[in-house]
């Protein structure tokens, strides 16, 4: 079965433009989450989909950030305009519904995406 | 305020031995599950182990176990005879029944020693 897929793995932009990471979670999974991973400040939750819905999007860090989920199979996570602070690994993750019968609610981790903003 | 807190930023252990990776959480909700994750330096993260908070027994697997103290809210990771490849970065996590998100503590830097 195909894991987590997210796309580009890895993009060099320069400061100002607008750069669009992809993500295609896994079939059947209910939720979707978007993190950012940078040394200073570790594994951020950016924010997280149910049912394509956005559930909490407290975590993106500025009107520059803006997240989508049109279907069940795809989101994409859009920078405009990108920043040299942006520069970061952004992993997309998905899992099914937690709490329900024997699902553990364990994330499913794409391979993450590394942005460089010159 | 921080939910997950892992206190040691690095840690070392001699191959074979055995290492704990200390983990803690804050949550007021009745359920909530714990995990633990491993990244190495390829960057992926690979999961290893999960604690439901109604589980009775300490979760195990292979080499991995998870000391689990729900009165002092505590979820320690437990390896076993170390490996060289065991080296990596160590992520404990929760996810809480009210929110479902999941939450990451800052991580321990695991080095094996030969």
């Amino acid at each position: 079965d195909a894991g987590v897929i997210q796309s580009p793995r890895h993009e060099v932009t320069e400061m100002g433009q607008e750069v669009t990471l992809r993500c295609k979670p896994i079939s059947g999974h209910d939720y979707l989450f978007w993190y950012r991973q940078t040394m200073m400040r570790g594994l951020e939750l950016l924010i997280y989909f149910n049912n394509n819905v956005p559930i909490d999007d407290s975590g993106m860090p500025e009107d520059r950030f803006s997240a989508k989920m049109p279907n069940a199979s795809f989101s994409t996570l859009k920078i405009q305009p990108s920043e040299p602070r942006d520069s970061a690994v952004y992993f997309c993750a998905s899992s099914w519904a937690p709490f329900s019968g024997k699902n553990t609610g364990e994330l499913f981790f794409g391979e993450g995406s590394r942005l460089t903003v010159l | 305020a921080q939910k997950i807190t892992q206190t040691q930023p690095g840690m070392f252990v001699q191959e074979k031995e055995a290492v704990t990776l200390d983990c803690t959480y804050d949550t007021s909700d009745p359920s909530y599950g714990l995990f633990w994750y491993k990244q190495p330096s390829s960057g992926e993260m690979i999961f290893l182990i999960y604690q439901g908070s109604y589980d009775q027994q300490n979760a195990t697997e292979g080499r991995y176990s998870l000391n689990f103290q729900k009165a002092r809210k505590s979820a320690n990771l437990v390896i076993s005879a170390s490996q060289l490849g065991d080296s990596a970065m160590y992520f404990c996590a929760m996810r809480e029944i009210t929110k479902n998100d999941m939450r990451f503590g800052a991580g321990t830097r695991l080095t094996v020693k030969p």
